[in-house]
């Protein structure tokens, strides 16, 4: 299937250890934040999702802060897995809105 | 669990031909959105349809054009396909009642190649 990110900023880590990827956002009115996982020749998955009026969010091994002083959004991938390896892209939506507006994507590479 | 379909996967066309995307939303989801993911990029939102009536619109060349049926089917028309509309086009549904906080699910999407 077609590569996606072919020239996107490339995390890798080792299996096992845990993984932080960073996701600055533009818009200081966006109030909700999710993070998708893409592998390639796939659609965007849902991974894990926070609202403004919360500073962190935890799912299953992930992990997402938001820090709205400095737009920042972050995803942490507790002991990081093989399966993980996928492009990872943060996106932003405002209340009232109809749209998600998508981050840089960061590849993620889990070395054996 | 159902998900979102999109036909066809795959679709190559020339330079100023027409193409037609088709997206078949999870059911009883009543939004559907259109994004544009180029080689190496972000996905771009394009237009989104809510009960049928637009409800936003993003960077979608005029030469585009879209519209949700009664069904909930979406249809994205491509007139005049240039060479840099080769992208891979995802469609995404969400459902009721609509709020910045519903999840969007995305499909497979359409890999048009334009020659």
């Amino acid at each position: 299937g077609e590569s996606v990110g072919l020239h996107l900023p490339t995390l890798s880590v080792q299996e096992g250890d845990n993984s932080i990827i960073n996701c600055a956002y533009s818009n200081s009115a966006s109030d909700y934040f999710i993070w998708y996982k893409q592998e390639s020749g796939k659609g965007p998955q849902f991974i894990i999702d926070i609202r403004s009026n919360m500073d962190k969010r935890q799912g299953q091994r992930v992990t997402v802060l938001l820090n709205k002083t400095v737009k920042h959004l972050s995803l942490q991938i507790a002991a990081t897995q093989p399966g993980d390896s996928a492009v990872y892209f943060c996106a932003e939506s405002t209340s009232g809105t109809y749209k998600y507006i998508f981050g840089t994507g960061t590849r993620l590479k889990v070395l054996a | 669990a159902a998900g979102v379909i999109q036909s066809p996967r795959h679709l190559i066309k020339e330079k100023r031909e027409t193409a037609t995307l088709k997206c078949y939303p999870i059911p009883r989801h009543d939004t559907v959105y259109w994004y544009q993911q180029g080689p190496g990029q972000d996905p771009q939102f394009l237009i989104s349809f809510y009960e049928k009536m637009q409800s936003d619109k993003g960077s979608i060349p005029d030469r585009f054009s879209a519209q949700q049926f009664s069904d909930y089917h979406s249809e994205l028309n491509m007139s005049s396909l240039e060479l840099g509309d080769s992208a891979l086009y995802f469609c995404a549904s969400s459902p009721p009642p609509w709020g910045a906080y519903n999840e969007q699910f995305f499909g497979p999407g359409t890999r048009l190649t334009v020659l």
